[in-house]
């Protein structure tokens, strides 16, 4: 099947500095790409969505000028988050659609924890 | 307001069979999935319904009633590596996938 590969797995920051998140699909195409939180013990939280060649859809709730997100080709979005605080911390996972499927089917990245001290 | 509904916990004997049940509110409906997520790692497909009827798998089956608003995942001869959480989400009208608390599925040998 269709592979999304994040990076990195595991991040410790200080506070105060900003990460940055990659999301590439291998093997496919991706107009959109999704973005997603989760907290433990809590569901996935769309954040956004990321449109190739175009501004992202940001969730009510979620700040742009935090959480910059850039779909600057098929195959890659990266997820900034600026100005990391502890409260940052959690587990940020993307998602990306085949734009060569009709069925609608997420392919998920593996997952990127974030630890800001 | 949109709303999906499963159980929060489970709890089923190594070789058994289990249903999972999810019942949704949406506006629209474009689709509905069954993710596994095991412990500090991201959702896996299991499964996509979007006409009504049972879907099989491999040990895993789902089914869908559009009409009732309602899905189960049917896990069958039940492994100790199936302890996970169990998403269900549904994607509505504007594509946007609107996600379940998730079923904590617990495996007792």
């Amino acid at each position: 099947g269709a592979v999304v590969s994040q990076h990195p797995s595991w991040v410790i920051c200080k506070s105060g500095t900003s990460v940055k998140i990659e999301c590439r699909s291998l093997d496919f195409q991706a107009t959109t790409m999704f973005w997603y939180r989760q907290f433990p013990k809590q569901s996935l939280m769309l954040m956004a969505t990321s449109n190739e060649g175009s501004k992202a859809t940001y969730e009510q709730g979620v700040e742009k000028d935090k959480f910059l997100i850039n779909h600057a080709s098929l195959t890659l979005s990266t997820l900034t988050v600026t100005s990391a605080h502890p409260e940052d911390s959690s587990f940020y996972i993307c998602s990306a659609r085949d734009s060569s499927l009709d069925t609608g089917e997420l392919f998920f990245g593996e997952g990127s924890r974030l630890t800001v001290l | 307001g949109q709303n999906i509904d499963q159980p929060t916990e489970m709890t089923a004997t190594e070789g058994a069979i289990v249903q999972i049940n999810c019942t949704y509110q949406t506006s629209g409906f474009n689709g509905l999935f069954w993710y596994q997520q095991h412990a500090g790692e991201a959702p896996t497909f299991l499964s996509y319904n979007v006409l009504d009827g049972l879907e099989e798998k491999g040990r895993f089956s789902s089914f869908l009633s559009r009409s009732k608003g309602y899905s189960y995942l049917l896990l069958k001869e039940l492994q100790m590596k199936d302890s996970a959480s169990y998403l269900c989400a549904v994607m509505d009208s504007n594509y946007q996938l609107i996600w379940g608390a998730g079923t904590k599925l617990i495996i007792k040998p």
